[in-house]
């Protein structure tokens, strides 16, 4: 079983709706991350969490919300979708800065 | 200007060629350095950290120039396999630790 696991993998939805991606880990790692990633900008960090009571917004996190449910757990919401947040979304945890551990990610793409 | 720029490519090269990539940082304070490989429509995983005094791993070598800001990979002997996206990373310590992702080099091995 894959040690990061991102749900749903793929999502098409409309301009205006409320969308919630998960994200579980297994790695015991207490660092949690969501990026977006477009053609041509690379990976840009939404938001990060370095544990349970304690969430960052990143370089992106206008029109996003997280939730850090428990240490292997880590919600990505938008609450009004619009179509410039379709996307590929990632997840990753970490331990310390090194080294980080992506999900498969999740393509969204708002209508 | 970006945090950290890297030429998109493609790079087309023969198998059995050697190709280097560079990646240039604007913040003098960055202290850590990485690269990550992304298969087309997959996460990113980590290829190599980059130490000051350059390291090799296999046919894979990165180097760190602090005082012209950029870091390299050279990849020798290139195989069919190794056609991907490199993503440079650069993590900047300053207060809570940034991390920055490049927008990626895409290498393209012929047969």
């Amino acid at each position: 079983d894959a040690d990061v696991t991102q749900t749903p993998r793929n999502r098409i939805t409309k301009t205006g709706k409320r969308i919630m991606l998960e994200c579980s880990q297994t790695k015991g790692h207490d660092r949690m991350y969501w990026y977006r990633q477009d053609p041509g900008l690379g990976l840009r960090l939404i938001y990060y969490s370095f544990d349970v009571k304690d969430i960052n917004k990143g370089e992106i996190s206008d029109g996003y919300s997280v939730s850090r449910q428990a240490q292997a757990k880590f919600s990505l919401s938008l609450e009004s979708a619009i179509p410039n947040q379709t996307a590929l979304y990632f997840c990753a945890t970490s331990v310390g800065v090194d080294e980080q551990f992506f999900g498969p990610g999740t393509r969204l793409t708002v209508l | 200007r970006k945090e950290v720029e890297q030429d998109p490519g493609p790079f087309n090269v023969p198998e059995g060629a050697t190709v280097a990539f560079n990646c240039t940082y604007s913040n003098s304070a960055s202290q850590s350095f990485f690269w990550y490989r992304q298969d087309c429509r997959k996460e990113p995983k980590l290829l190599m950290s980059v130490y000051s005094s350059g390291n090799e791993d296999g046919r894979f070598t990165a180097q760190l120039n602090r005082a012209s800001q950029y870091i390299s990979l050279l990849i020798r002997d290139s195989k069919l396999s190794d056609s991907a996206t490199y993503l440079c990373v650069v993590i900047t310590h300053t207060g809570r630790r940034a991390l920055t992702f490049g927008s990626g080099t895409r290498l393209q091995v012929q047969p």
